[in-house]
């Protein structure tokens, strides 16, 4: 079946300590994004990626960084920086024209 | 600056009984719109879309919403709601011309009571 994987479901961050969350797509979609969501505010983004090896920082990009080396892969790394990372991450993909974006089953970040 | 207003946090309805959540946008370009569902620590589903022409959408799950450009609006309806309806709702908007980026409202969380 063709989906969006996001891995782990949970991680845990020491103080101090840059983390990777894995996103991978196998729907052939050039488009991924990462959002953040924080109970009663939405999904905010933090990164979008329209083509392999471009991307461009989303609403609430200070924090963090990804990489877009594979159409498959966009990877997260919430880094030090961010002070407060505890939240539901999610990926998302999206293919040609007017698609919708799809949407893994997130990842849980918490602080240790 | 484009934005996504769903006013209502918490709606709580009887089984069985009518659904309308509301969701109001502010959007300088031609918006496409989209109605997802989330159940707690799960992904977002697509509910339905709509980009063009007819203003009614029909949806999974028995859903439909209508588009009304006047007042910038586009509410989601449910004509009889099940227990398992019971989730997170969240109304989307965007546009080609802002690179396809998703702008989305805080979410309506349902609660149905039998």
């Amino acid at each position: 079946d063709g989906g969006i994987t996001q891995s782990p479901k949970y991680l845990f961050r020491k103080e101090g300590q840059n983390v990777t969350l894995s996103c991978e797509q196998n729907l052939n979609h050039d488009a991924m994004y990462w959002y953040r969501q924080d109970p009663g505010q939405g999904l905010r983004l933090i990164y979008y990626s329209q083509i392999v090896n471009d991307f461009q920082k989303g609403d609430i990009a200070e924090g963090y960084s990804v990489s877009r080396e594979k159409k498959e892969s966009f990877p997260l790394t919430v880094t030090s920086a961010q002070k407060n990372p505890t939240a539901f991450y999610l990926c998302a993909s999206k293919g040609q024209g007017s698609q919708p974006q799809h949407f893994g089953d997130g990842t849980r970040l918490s602080i240790l | 600056a484009q934005s996504v207003t769903q006013p209502d946090i918490h709606i709580t309805v009887s089984e069985g009984a009518s659904l309308e959540l509301r969701c109001n946008y502010s959007y300088g370009a031609t918006p496409y719109l989209f109605w997802y569902v989330q159940s707690p620590g799960q992904g977002l589903q697509l509910l339905l879309k709509y980009f063009s022409g007819d203003t009614l959408v029909q949806g999974i799950k028995g859903f439909e919403a209508e588009f009304k450009r006047s007042q910038s609006s586009f509410n989601l309806r449910k004509p009889s709601v099940h227990w398992s309806d019971a989730a997170e709702y969240f109304c989307a908007v965007g546009s080609m011309e802002y690179g396809n980026k998703l702008v989305f409202g805080a979410g309506t969380i349902l609660r149905v009571k039998s």
